[in-house]
């Protein structure tokens, strides 16, 4: 079964602090995607990824194709950017329709 | 704005009793979703529509219907047959890219559907 599993599920950090959250998968993906879920519900796209890094402002998102694992970072974390972060793919060979989801990872972020 | 706007935002239905989510988009995209979400879960899909006329069942599509009959518009429908319908609904859309290994996905607000 493809999965995608996130971790931490739960994240409490301080301002300022440095946040990672990972995403693995258990296939082979052509993309992998990385979202904000706030409390009212809205989901944001933050990244898309098939190889390599991307940075956009504060955050950066890396992908490591041979392990399967990508991760997130947000350096000098703020209590605005606590919010779900969920990552999804879409695996290789399937349907290019089809995004499988993680359960995401609930940060909370306090001043 | 270019975007993707749901309504309503929250809603409680009757048992026994359909009920339509409308979610429209200005993004010009082919490709449009519906995915529930549930505590706990990953976002699960319940249909999709690659163009217009068309649509396809996603992993959860018992108890719901679609259409596709403008570019801009993919209402949902939750019929009686839905066992558990209360759940946190999300309309995407994005660009058909066959070809393209992924393309970036944008998500509505979501509808909060309660069954009273």
């Amino acid at each position: 079964k493809n999965e995608v599993e996130q971790s931490p599920q739960n994240l409490t950090a301080q301002e300022g602090e440095f946040i990672t959250i990972n995403c693995s998968y258990s296939v082979g993906i052509s993309a992998l995607h990385w979202l904000q879920q706030h409390p009212g519900g809205g989901i944001v796209s933050l990244f898309m990824l098939s190889s390599g890094k991307k940075k956009h402002g504060r955050l950066i998102a890396t992908i490591n194709i041979q392990e399967k694992h990508s991760s997130l970072h947000i350096t000098a974390s703020h209590p605005r950017d606590s919010a779900v972060y969920i990552c999804a793919v879409r695996y290789s060979g399937g349907s290019n329709y089809k995004l499988t989801f993680g359960k995401g990872t609930l940060l909370t972020v306090n001043p | 704005d270019g975007g993707i706007t749901q309504s309503p935002k929250y809603l409680f239905r009757k048992e026994g009793q359909n009920v339509t989510l409308s979610c429209e988009q200005n993004l010009n995209h082919d490709a449009m979703y519906w995915y529930r979400q549930d505590p706990g879960q990953g976002l699960r899909l319940i249909y999709y529509s690659q163009i217009v006329n068309d649509f396809q069942k996603g992993d959860i599509a018992e108890g719901y219907s679609v259409s596709r009959e403008k570019k801009e518009s993919f209402p949902l429908t939750v019929t009686s047959a839905q066992k558990n319908p209360t759940a946190f609904y999300l309309c995407a859309s994005g660009d058909r890219g066959w070809r393209v290994a992924g393309n970036t996905i944008y998500f509505g607000e979501g509808s909060w559907l309660t069954v009273v």
